[in-house]
């Protein structure tokens, strides 16, 4: 098992672009999330899924977009890029029974 | 909303230290709390979880508790090693699968 593969690794972005930040899985695990890390605001629940085809909002939803087409697959997608976007962005993923979370590597993402 | 807090935010020790790293929850209606390890620039990964109805769970030289009624957890780290230098996060995860976290303890450990 790969576990949990995010890509790209790092990305360098303009104001107003927008991009999709993969991330995939290979556990068969139903439930996955998408996190961002802050210096001084640790990590943030950004949006969720449950399942495929199901989706929800975390913490701080505000200019990124999910969907969940299927088990292996959530990918965030940043609609107009803003500096505030800036940050370290994590998937992490987990089965329904009471176990604990496996994160990806991490894209690190700067908006110039 | 669930708070979690990590004291201290950073800790500095020499080679062979045994510590304890502490962390507090607002709301005890948690699953479970998870134990994590950050090393710079680089993602997270899991030390220990420990379920809502355990006291404590054993990693080699990693010990973590649970007391639920007073909202702590503890990670203990024995014989600590230069190789122990991270960032370690505690996570609490509620009953609609989300984790809250902690801002983390830098640990520095000296030769």
């Amino acid at each position: 098992n790969a576990g949990v593969t995010q890509t790209p690794k790092f990305q360098v972005l303009k104001t107003g672009q927008s991009m999709t930040l993969q991330c995939a899985q290979d556990m068969n695990h139903e439930y996955m999330s998408w996190y961002r890390q802050d210096p001084g605001m640790g990590l943030r629940l950004i949006h969720y899924s449950v399942g495929a085809g199901i989706t929800d909002q975390g913490e701080v939803p505000n200019g990124y977009n999910v969907s969940r087409s299927t088990t292996e697959d959530f990918p965030l997608r940043l609609l107009s890029a803003a500096p505030s976007q800036t940050s370290v962005y994590f998937c992490a993923s987990k089965t329904p029974h009471n176990y604990g979370y496996t994160f990806g590597s991490g894209t690190r993402l700067t908006v110039v | 909303k669930q708070e979690v807090t990590q004291i201290p935010a950073a800790l500095s020790v020499p080679e062979g230290e045994n510590l304890v790293l502490n962390c507090s929850f607002t709301d005890s209606a948690i699953y479970n709390l998870q134990w994590f390890r950050q090393d710079p620039g680089k993602g997270l990964t899991s030390l220990l979880l420990i379920q809502s109805s355990q006291r404590e769970q054993t990693s080699g030289r990693l010990n973590a508790s649970l007391d639920k009624s007073s909202g702590r957890s503890t990670l203990y780290i024995a014989a600590s090693q230069p190789g122990d230098s991270a960032t370690y996060l505690c996570a609490a995860r509620g009953s609609n699968y989300k984790l809250t976290f902690g801002k983390g303890t830098l640990l520095t450990v000296n030769p």
